[in-house]
């Protein structure tokens, strides 16, 4: 059974840091590339970042580019996100999903994990 | 960037069929994925590929996509289908590369 697992969210200053982690079982994480998801309270799904199997190729999105890095490491079986330089609107629940290419070109996200909070707050 | 727009909300009655429509421009030029978000929960892909269904979700659940629409389409609606529900895109030219859309809640009378 696939199980993505998050961690390390919690409560934090504007302009502070945290890492998220996302423990992966059940498939061959070594395999798959991996993104980040977060969901504002309230708001809908925003993608936030993407890895590729081996970590190569990176991206991000437009709003978190040059504060949040994601990397990996395959012989944990594990996703992280560190984020900086927080602000308020990046309070939010983090999800860490599974990508899928399709036959057609396109992607999406097969499984989820539960998600953790983080709260950008003085 | 590439937008995708939901109507906000949906009511159906149990038995009825909810249709939850995503619109962009020329989408019917990309695949369309559909999650369904209950409360407090994570989103689950429920549709894949315009139409497909990953295994263990219901025949109920169907899509199409054309010209600039894209539906979810909910047969014989239980209650247990409340919830929310997000088309999503792949869009290489956006600086979202995962495109999502406005979300719509489901709410079943």
């Amino acid at each position: 059974e696939v199980q993505l697992v998050e961690s390390g969210g919690g409560l934090v200053q504007p302009g502070g840091s945290l890492r998220l982690s996302c423990a992966a079982s059940g498939f061959t994480f070594s395999s798959y590339e991996m993104n980040w998801v977060r969901q504002a309270p309230g708001k809908g799904l925003e993608w936030v970042s993407y890895i590729s199997s081996s970590g190569s190729t990176i991206y991000y999105a437009d709003s978190v580019k040059g504060r949040f890095t994601i990397s990996r490491d395959n012989a944990k079986n594990s996703l992280y996100l560190q984020m900086n330089s927080l602000r308020a609107e990046d309070t939010a629940v983090y999800y860490c999903a599974r990508n899928t290419a399709t036959l057609y070109g396109s992607y999406y996200f097969d499984y989820w994990g539960q998600g953790t909070l983080v709260t950008v707050s003085s | 960037s590439y937008v995708l727009t939901q109507p906000p909300s949906v009511s159906v009655a149990p038995g009825q069929t909810a249709r939850i429509t995503c619109g962009g421009n020329n989408i019917g030029s990309k695949s369309v994925h559909w999650y369904q978000q209950k409360p407090g929960q994570a989103p689950v892909l429920v549709v894949y590929d315009d139409s497909d269904r990953p295994s263990g979700i219901p025949e109920r659940f169907s899509g199409s996509n054309s010209g600039n629409t894209a539906t979810l389409t909910i047969s014989r609606v239980e209650a247990g289908d409340e919830a929310d529900y997000y088309c999503q895109v792949w869009d290489s030219s956006s600086d979202h590369f995962y495109v999502f859309g406005t979300g719509t809640k489901v709410t079943v009378l």
